[in-house]
Formats: structure tokens, sequence, C-alpha cells
């Protein structure tokens, strides 16, 4: 089982900041990485995928890095709306795994 | 517009047995991997399970296996998932998810609460 794992689990930040999320995984999985964002009560919302490609209608304040083991999730400025948890899953095969989610929370 | 419609979660007893069921619409269900993933209370999401689209591949996380059996009817547009042997561990929200073709989810559904206790 590929393991990932995120860092940090909260981040506080003041709108308008720039937010650096991380994602780690136990072996390569290239660029087979996926991120996702959930706010209370929804289910989650695609923003990234292939470590860097947007998916359709994410703002391109929204940016993904990286590859193999290490990968970066960039919101160059924070909205209002985008206070909520996120996620880096794997998808090198079909057996997915999860981070633990990183919680991005107003300073 | 796409939708994926979640049924069949609620109250079971440990050992108990639930069958969940995933209405899909709005797209052609044949032509995608359907999956399952589930959120316990206050944590973090977890892959339960995928299939392929004529169902003729089929993988679970460790958790599961033995107990949890996904399938589908294309005819039907209709995602299952059985569960047995349930443990309070599998307590959860159950989503159904479409894989797009990159093999990432792009459409969720809103999720069914399965609570197992005795």
């Amino acid at each position: 089982e590929i393991v990932m794992t995120q860092s940090p689990a909260t981040l506080s930040v003041s709108p308008g900041e720039r937010a650096t999320l991380s994602c780690r995984a136990s072996q390569s999985v290239r660029t087979n990485l996926a991120w996702y964002q959930q706010k209370p009560g929804q289910a989650p919302r695609l923003l990234i995928y292939g470590a860097s490609t947007r998916a359709t209608g994410i703002p391109a304040r929204f940016s993904g890095s990286g590859s193999g083991t290490e990968f970066t999730l960039t919101i160059s400025s924070l909205q209002s709306e985008d206070f909520a948890v996120y996620y880096c899953q794997q998808y090198h095969n079909w057996l997915w795994t999860f981070g633990q989610g990183t919680k991005v929370e107003i300073k | 517009e796409v939708q994926l419609v979640e049924s069949g979660g609620g109250l079971v007893q440990p050992g108990g047995s639930l069958r969940l069921s995933c209405a899909g619409s709005g797209f052609t269900f044949s032509s995608y991997w359907m999956s399952w993933v589930r959120q316990a209370p206050g944590k973090g999401l977890e892959w339960v399970a995928n299939i392929k689209q004529d169902g003729s591949e089929k993988y679970y996380v460790d958790s599961v296996k033995g107990r949890f059996t996904i399938s589908r009817d294309n005819a039907k547009n209709s995602l299952y998932l059985q569960m047995n042997s349930l443990r309070a561990e599998d307590t959860a929200v159950y989503y159904c998810a479409r894989a797009a073709m990159v093999r990432v989810i792009d459409y969720w559904g809103l999720g069914t609460l399965v609570t197992v206790s005795s």
C-alpha cells in the first residue's frame, strides 16, 4: 500500500496570503497525484490532477507541482471560500490512497 | 447534469449486513469506472473499492477485503456495495463516485451514513 502523508495538519493563514500544502508518497507515484477540497457537510471537489493540471472551473490561484514522492499545492492568495480541508490522493494504479488532510483555517 | 444518488445507509449491529446502492444519471454509466469512498465522522477520506466499466476488475482496500463486494448493473445505471460482517470501524458516510478517464474522481454523490452499533 502506498502511504500518503500530508503536512501540516493545520495551516493558519490570513485572507490574501499564500498557502503551501505538502504531500509525500511512500513510493513513487510519478505524477499520478490529485488534490481535493472539502468544505463542512459537502462532498469533496477535484482541484488538481496529474500533479499540476487544474480541473474544470478551478481558479488559477490554485496550482500544483511535484512528481515522484513530493508534491505541493499552492493557493496564491487565499479567498474566504478557500478555507477548507485539502486532501491529496495517489492513483498510481487502481488501489488508491488519500492523505489524512490539511485544514486551512483563518488566522 | 451528472448526478449520483446513494441509498441504503442506516443503523446496523456489529456482524450485520447492509447493501448500499448508487443511481447514476446524466452520463453514460457503462463508460466509467466507479468507486466507493468513505469518511468516518470527523475523519479523513478513505478509498474503499473500484470497479471497471464491465465489472471484470474490482479492487478493494485491505480493511474490507473478504467482507465487502462492489458490483454494478449497467442496464440500471446502478452501483452497489454489499457490506457483510460489519464492524464499528466501518461507521462512516459512504460516497459513490465516478472515476474520470484520468483515474481521478470527478463527480461525487452526497453520501449515505452507515452506523454500526449495538
